[in-house]
């Protein structure tokens, strides 16, 4: 399996442009995270999917972000217009189930996201 | 608000000693606790849980205690070997939001 793809690796761009960071999870997961890390909060859980379903998109940070999920096998986060303090690596997630802990989440390697 | 807090940012420990990492956590509602180990440039990848009606868990080298009262759990590696250099997170599940909330990490350096 080739575990949880993220693309790209490295984003550097301008403020004001439109980010776009894409995932696919491991097949037959049907959860979906997405998180940001930073120095300050460490990795903090943006919003998750279930069955392609936004369940709790509360830790999204401004209206800025969005998501979506399509479809099973492909998620984006979407950050328009980007800003400085957007800077950090973003990590897609998935697992088997939503609820239980036994479900582990399954990270795929980040993106590095910088905003000039 | 912080309900997850590893409070010391880094351990140096010498090649077969033990390693011991500590978080701490605020919410008692919480069900599995959980750690996971990061090396740079890639994911976090799940090391280790326990359910919260144990107090401890092992699984070889790694073995994690839970004390409830206190809203503490560690992890122990015994005995650290280099290649256990990495950050560590803690984390704690909900299985009222299903969300797992992560610590700030501890990075572990190991010393041949």
């Amino acid at each position: 399996d080739a575990g949880v793809i993220q693309s790209p690796r490295h984003e550097v761009t301008e403020m004001g442009q439109e980010v776009t960071l894409r995932c696919k999870p491991i097949s037959g997961h049907n959860s979906l995270f997405w998180y940001r890390q930073t120095m300050m909060r460490g990795l903090e859980l943006l919003i998750y999917f279930n069955n392609n379903v936004p369940i709790d998109d509360s830790g999204m940070p401004e209206d800025r972000f969005s998501a979506k999920m399509p479809n099973a096998s492909f998620s984006t986060l979407k950050i328009q217009p980007s800003e400085p303090r957007d800077s950090a690596v973003y990590f897609c997630a998935s697992s088997l189930g939503r609820m239980g802990a036994k479900n582990i989440q399954y990270f795929g390697a980040g993106t590095r996201l910088s905003v000039l | 608000d912080q309900q997850v807090k590893q409070n010391s940012p880094s351990l140096s420990v010498q090649e077969g000693r033990i390693s011991i990492l500590n978080c701490d956590y605020t919410n008692s509602m919480f069900d599995y606790f959980l750690w996971y180990k990061k090396y740079p440039a890639e994911g976090p990848t799940f090391l280790i849980s326990i359910s919260s009606i144990k107090d401890k868990n092992e699984d070889g080298r790694f073995t994690v205690f839970l004390n409830k009262s206190a809203k503490h759990l560690s992890l122990h590696i015994v005995p650290s070997q280099p290649g256990d250099s990495a950050v560590y997170f803690c984390a704690a599940f909900s299985s009222n939001t299903g969300k797992l909330i992560f610590g700030q990490g501890t990075t572990l350096q190991v010393k041949p």
